[in-house]
C-alpha cells in the first residue's frame, strides 16, 4: 500500500500569509494526487485533483504542484475562511490513500 | 446541484450488522463510480469501498473485505453499504462520495455530510 506523508502536521500563519504544505508518497503515483480542504464539522471538499488542476469553483489562490513523489499545496494571501485541515491524497493505486492532515490554524 | 445524503449510522454491539444508505440528487448517478470512506480521530482519513455506475465492479480495503458490501440501486439513485461482523475499530464517521475520471487524475468531487457509526457493547 501507498503511504502518504505530510509536512507540518499543523501551521500557524496570519491573515493574508501565503503558506505551502508538502505531501511525500512512498512510490512513485505521477500526477494522481488530490487535495482536500476540511473545515471542522464539514465533509472534505476537492480543491485540486491531478496534482496540479484546480476544481471548478475553488479559488485560484490555491494551488497544487509536483509530480512522482512530491507534491506542494500552496495557499495565497490568506483570509479566516481558509483556516481548516487540508490533506492529499493518492489515487494512482487502490487502497486509496490520504495523508494525516495538515491543520492550519491562525496566529 | 449535486447532493449526496447518508443514513443508517447509528449505535450497534460488536459483531452487529448496519446498513449505510447514501441518496444522490442532481447528476446521472448511473454514470458514475461510487466510494464510502470513513474518518477517525486516529487513523483519519480512509477509503473503505468502491463500486463502479453498472454494479459490475466493487472493491474493498483489505480491513472490511468479506465484512462489508457494497451495492447500488442506479433506480432509486441510492448506493449502500452493507456492513457485517461490525468490530470496535470499524466506529467512524462514513461519507459517500462521488467518484470523477479527468486524465490523468482519479477523484472525489462531492461528498455526503456524513454517517457516524458506533460500534460499542
Amino acid at each position: 500500500d501507498i503511504q502518504m506523508t505530510q509536512s507540518p502536521s499543523s501551521l500557524s500563519a496570519a491573515v493574508g500569509d501565503r503558506v505551502t504544505i508538502t505531501c511525500r508518497a512512498s512510490q512513485s503515483i505521477t500526477n494522481f494526487l488530490n487535495w482536500y480542504q476540511q473545515r471542522p464539522g464539514k465533509a472534505p471538499k476537492l480543491l485540486i485533483y491531478g496534482a496540479s488542476s484546480l476544481q471548478s469553483g475553488v479559488p485560484s489562490k490555491f494551488s497544487g504542484s509536483g509530480s512522482g513523489t512530491d507534491f506542494t499545496l500552496t495557499i495565497s494571501s490568506l483570509q479566516p475562511e481558509d483556516f481548516a485541515t487540508y490533506y492529499c491524497q493518492q489515487s494512482y493505486s487502490k487502497p486509496y490513500s490520504f495523508g494525516q492532515g495538515t491543520k492550519l490554524e491562525i496566529k | 446541484e449535486v447532493q449526496l445524503l447518508e443514513s443508517g449510522g447509528g449505535l450497534v454491539q460488536p459483531g452487529g450488522s448496519l446498513r449505510l444508505s447514501c441518496e444522490a440528487s442532481g447528476f446521472t448517478f448511473s454514470s458514475h463510480a461510487m466510494s464510502w470512506l470513513r474518518q477517525t480521530p486516529g487513523k483519519g482519513l480512509e477509503w473503505v469501498s468502491g463500486i463502479s455506475g453498472s454494479a459490475t465492479i466493487t472493491e474493498y480495503t483489505d480491513s472490511v473485505q468479506g465484512r462489508f458490501t457494497v451495492s447500488r440501486d442506479n433506480s432509486k439513485n441510492t448506493l449502500y453499504l452493507q456492513m457485517n461482523s461490525l468490530r470496535a475499530e470499524d466506529t467512524a464517521l462514513y461519507y459517500c462520495a462521488k467518484d470523477a475520471w479527468g486524465l490523468p487524475a482519479y477523484y472525489f468531487d462531492y461528498w455526503g455530510q456524513g454517517t457516524l457509526d458506533t460500534v460499542s457493547s
